[in-house]
């Protein structure tokens, strides 16, 4: 079984400051990461994703994401927030099985990002 | 390229109705998944559509049901519809039955009454 938990539920920081949003999977096969974005109104776009290969994941928007297998961990980083970053994010965990694939999300995390 | 498109964005429905909801997959995709988004919640998977065949399903009810259409193209239909049904329900489609990114859709947002 496949579960995620995004440690956080609101997370608040200054313009220019680092972004760091915490996720922890629980997986019994290799894991497929996802973090998505959603703004309000609308649905969720993808920020990058981990499969395989190396750990350190770059996505849009300057986010990057390192994959620790040994604290089960996937946590996501941007060195300097801009206003525009304020969004609920979403870590997510998938490994096709049974023909399909799904995705399961966590909670999310709605970041703030105040002046 | 055109995008994930559902219809309506907006819905009010009365506890007991019946519903259908409207998604578009995006060019060259032909695979659609529909996820529930209940308020404060992270999306939940609802089931996937295939070649026109349900080919895997999450923890809901019978009363969700789904088509997939030739051109690829997807209804959820949700019938005796309760007051926890009140959610974003996001489409996103991909290629393939494998690990293809999904691309979402903004969603329907259900209001049940």
């Amino acid at each position: 079984a496949q579960s995620v938990t995004q440690l956080g539920s609101h997370v608040s920081v200054s313009e220019g400051a680092l972004v760091l949003l915490r996720c922890n999977y629980s997986s019994s096969v290799p894991p497929y990461l996802f973090w998505y974005v959603q703004y309000p109104n609308q649905g969720l776009q993808l920020l990058l994703k981990y499969t395989t290969g190396a750990t350190l994941v770059k996505g849009i928007n300057g986010f990057e994401a390192e994959f620790k297998k040994s604290e089960t961990s996937f946590h996501l980083t941007k060195p300097s927030a801009h206003m525009s970053d304020a969004a609920e994010y979403f870590c997510a965990v998938s490994r096709a099985s049974g023909g399909y694939n799904k995705l399961i999300f966590g909670a999310g995390t709605r970041l703030a990002v105040h002046p | 390229e055109t995008g994930v498109t559902q219809s309506p964005t907006h819905l009010i429905k009365t506890r007991g109705q019946q519903v259908t909801l409207r998604c578009s997959s995006q060019s060259g995709h032909n695979t659609v998944s529909w996820y529930q988004q209940a308020l404060g919640q992270g999306p939940q998977f609802i089931f996937q559509y295939y070649r026109e065949e349900e080919n895997g399903r999450g923890n809901f009810p019978p009363r969700f049901s789904g088509l997939q259409f030739p051109n690829y193209s997807s209804e959820l239909n949700v019938n005796a519809l309760e007051l926890d049904d009140s959610a974003l329900y996001l489409c996103a489609s991909s290629w393939g039955r494998g690990d293809s990114p999904l691309h979402f859709g903004n969603g329907t947002r259900l209001t049940v009454t």
